[in-house]
């Protein structure tokens, strides 16, 4: 099983900050890394797919990068609608897993 | 509009089973895999179980194996999933997912439902 390692466990930042995300795989997963953004009470939403691919509607604020074990999620600049826990996912083999998420908070 | 409607979730007992539907709409179901996905009170996201397109290839987690058994019915749009000795730590939010293309395992989940709540207590 792969295990994602997500860091840090949460951030602490203002709008208009810049956030990076960290993503650490257990082995060698190439591109297919997803990230998803969860608000309280809401099922996650794709921001991500297959590392840098954003998906449909999300603003270009949102970018991802690497390959490999380590990627990275990065919000260019924090909007307030922005603050919240984000997972990323691999879909390189079964299982699929989970990281265990970033909290970005103001 | 893309939808998935999760339907079967409750309060059962140590041992119980469940059987939890989702109703999709909006998309060609049968072009598509789908997931389940968990996520217990305050835990991250943790994938159950998979089940490809009209081949119908089902994949589970080890937590799950031996014990839950996902299926659907293209023919009513409905993904499934059968829960059979369930514990205290399948106590969870069930939501279904659907993956992001079609034709293939492109499993990252472009729409997920609103959930069903699952709780396995005595």
């Amino acid at each position: 099983e792969i295990v994602l390692t997500q860091s840090p466990a949460s951030l602490s930042l203002s709008p208009g900050e810049r956030a990076a995300l960290s993503c650490r795989a257990s082995q060698n997963i190439k591109n297919y890394l997803v990230w998803y953004q969860q608000k309280p009470g809401q099922a996650p939403r794709l921001l991500i797919y297959d590392s840098s691919t954003r998906a449909t509607g999300i603003p270009a604020r949102f970018s991802g990068s690497g390959s490999g074990t380590d990627f990275t999620l990065t919000i260019s600049s924090l909007e307030p609608e922005d603050f919240a826990v984000y997972y990323c996912q691999h879909r390189s083999s079964w299982p699929l897993t989970f990281g265990g998420g970033t909290r970005v908070e103001i | 509009e893309v939808q998935l409607l999760e339907s079967g979730g409750g309060l059962v007992q140590p041992g119980g089973s469940l059987r939890l539907s989702c109703a999709a709409s909006g998309f060609t179901f049968s072009n598509y895999a789908m997931s389940w996905v968990r996520q217990a009170p305050g835990k991250g996201p943790e994938w159950v179980s998979a089940i490809s397109d009209s081949r119908g290839s089902t994949y589970y987690a080890d937590s799950v194996k031996g014990r839950f058994t996902i299926s659907r019915d293209n023919s009513k749009n409905t993904l499934y999933l059968q829960m059979n000795g369930l514990r205290a730590e399948d106590t969870a939010v069930y939501y279904c997912a659907k993956t992001g293309r079609g034709f293939g395992d492109y499993h990252w989940f472009d729409c997920w439902g609103q959930g069903t709540l699952v709780t396995v207590s005595s």
